[in-house]
């Protein structure tokens, strides 16, 4: 079974604050995704990576940046934690290709982060 | 890729057959849906995806309208623990990353 960890369930920063959320896949996947989630607004997506060292932004990337330095690990920054970075942030991750298109994502649990 | 709408909310009597719509009338040849599942405190859990034709796994079906342009998620004999947010959504097939859009999803209420 696919496991998808995130390094902290919950997290409390301060403003200003530099913050690193953690993801590792025990699956040799080549894609990894980071969401944010909020009420009312789904899931969006901040950043993905379909390779080591290699990033895309998403559809809100402002105020983050990733890093992708091995294949089983994917890191979202908060370079200056804002209170409206306060969310649940989830990590997913999926295999490049299985035989068919689009295998689906398998997610960790969430970071809950409280910006304060 | 392609915009979902779902209703917000559906409630289903235990035992029973929870039918979830979705409707993606912008879908285009090459996307596959998906639908997930979202337990309270937890992450998005994958169901069960599709191209054209129905599809069943352990989980639920999916039928799939000819035209593609909606499908409908079954969940044959939910109990309780189905109680949680379905999300359906369609992406497209290339070979790196697609981009999934998860809209707000329907809350399914499982009522004893």
């Amino acid at each position: 079974d696919v496991k998808v960890t995130q390094s902290s369930r919950y997290l409390v920063k301060r403003t200003g604050e530099k913050v690193f959320l953690e993801c590792v896949q025990d699956m040799d996947h080549e894609n990894m995704f980071w969401y944010r989630q909020d009420p009312g607004l789904g899931l969006r997506l901040i950043y993905f990576s379909y390779d080591v060292k290699m990033k895309e932004k998403g559809d809100i990337p402002e105020g983050y940046s990733v890093s992708r330095e091995k294949k089983e690990r994917f890191s979202l920054i908060l370079e200056s934690a804002s209170t409206n970075q306060t969310s649940m942030y989830l990590c997913a991750s999926s295999p490049l290709r299985t035989g068919r298109y689009n295998s689906p994502l398998h997610f960790g649990n969430g970071t809950r982060l409280t910006v304060t | 890729d392609a915009k979902t709408t779902q209703p917000p909310s559906m409630d289903c009597a235990e035992g029973r057959a929870a039918n979830l719509p979705c409707n993606h009338s912008t879908i285009s040849g090459n996307e596959y849906v998906y639908w997930y599942r979202q337990i309270h405190s937890q992450g998005p859990q994958y169901i069960i995806h599709g191209l054209k034709n129905n599809e069943t796994n352990e989980m639920a079906s999916l039928i799939i309208t000819e035209d593609r342009k909606s499908s409908t998620l079954i969940l044959p004999h939910a109990t309780l623990r189905d109680t949680a947010v379905y999300y359906c959504i369609v992406r497209v097939a290339n070979t790196n990353a697609g981009k999934s859009t998860f809209g707000d999803g329907t809350t399914l209420t499982v009522k004893p």
